[in-house]
C-alpha cells in the first residue's frame, strides 16, 4: 500500500521569503503525485500534479514541485510567498488501476506567513 | 460552472443516531469519491463510485458506513449508529474518468459531522 509522509506539521515563513514543503512517498511503481491546498472554509484545491515526463512541474499560484525518484520525494516550492498563501498543504499519491482509485494523503503542513 | 456541492455544511447529532450526507458532483463527472478528514489529519479515502456502482469501498471503516449513487449523479453517505469517533469532515470529490493518467479530482467544501 502506498503512503505519504509530510515531516513538517507547521512551517513559518516571512512574507516575500522562499518556501519549500517536504513530501516523501512510498509506492511500488511510478507514482502519480499531487499537491493540494486547503484554506479555512474552502475545499481542497489542486496546485499541481506529476504523472510522467519532466520532473519539475509548474502549478498555479506560482508553485512548483520537483519529483526525485532516488529520494522518493516530491517537494513543493515557491520563490516568494504572499500572505494569502497561509493555508494547509497536502501531498497525495494516487494508485494506478488494479484497486483503489482514491488518493492517499499526507497529514498536511500548516503554513504560517509572518508579516 | 458549478463545483461539487455538499449538504449539509454542518451536522450535529447524538451518539447512536443515523445520518445522511449528500454530495452533488460536477455535471458530467462519472467518478465520485468520499473521503473523511479527522482533525489534524489528511483526508482518508472511503469509497469510489464509477457511475452507479461502488468500484472500490475498501476504505469504509466498518459496516455502519454505506454509500449509494442510484442514478450515477448525486451520492449519499449513510452512517448508522453514529459514534463519537465518527466526528470529522466528510469530503466528496468528482472527476471525469477514462483511459490514461489520473483525472483531477475536484473537491467539495465538506460536511462537518459532530457526534455528541
Amino acid at each position: 500500500a502506498q503512503s505519504v509522509t509530510q515531516p513538517d506539521i507547521h512551517i513559518t515563513v516571512s512574507e516575500g521569503a522562499s518556501l519549500e514543503l517536504r513530501c516523501n512517498y512510498s509506492y511500488g511503481a511510478t507514482p502519480y503525485l499531487f499537491w493540494y491546498v486547503q484554506s479555512p472554509g474552502q475545499g481542497l484545491q489542486l496546485l499541481l500534479k506529476y504523472f510522467s515526463g519532466d520532473t519539475l512541474v509548474q502549478g498555479i499560484k506560482g508553485f512548483e514541485a520537483e519529483f526525485k525518484r532516488s529520494q522518493s520525494s516530491f517537494n513543493l516550492r515557491k520563490p516568494s510567498v504572499h500572505w494569502s498563501d497561509a493555508a494547509e498543504y497536502f501531498c497525495a499519491v494516487g494508485a494506478v488501476g488494479g484497486g483503489a482509485d482514491g488518493l492517499t494523503f499526507g497529514k498536511g503542513t500548516h503554513l504560517i506567513i509572518q508579516p | 460552472g458549478a463545483g461539487v456541492s455538499q449538504t449539509p455544511s454542518n451536522k450535529v447529532t447524538e451518539k447512536g443516531k443515523y445520518v445522511e450526507l449528500r454530495c452533488d458532483p460536477i455535471s458530467g463527472h462519472t467518478a465520485l469519491y468520499w473521503y473523511r478528514q479527522s482533525l489534524g489529519q489528511g483526508p482518508e479515502f472511503l469509497i469510489y463510485f464509477q457511475g452507479t456502482g461502488a468500484a472500490d469501498d475498501s476504505g469504509l471503516p466498518n459496516d455502519r458506513f454505506f454509500a449509494v449513487r442510484p442514478e450515477g449523479s448525486v451520492s449519499t453517505l449513510k452512517i448508522q449508529r453514529t459514534e463519537r469517533g465518527d466526528s470529522a469532515v466528510y469530503l466528496c470529490a468528482s472527476s471525469t474518468r477514462g483511459q490514461g493518467p489520473f483525472n483531477e479530482q475536484f473537491f467539495g467544501p465538506g460536511t462537518r459531522l459532530t457526534v455528541l
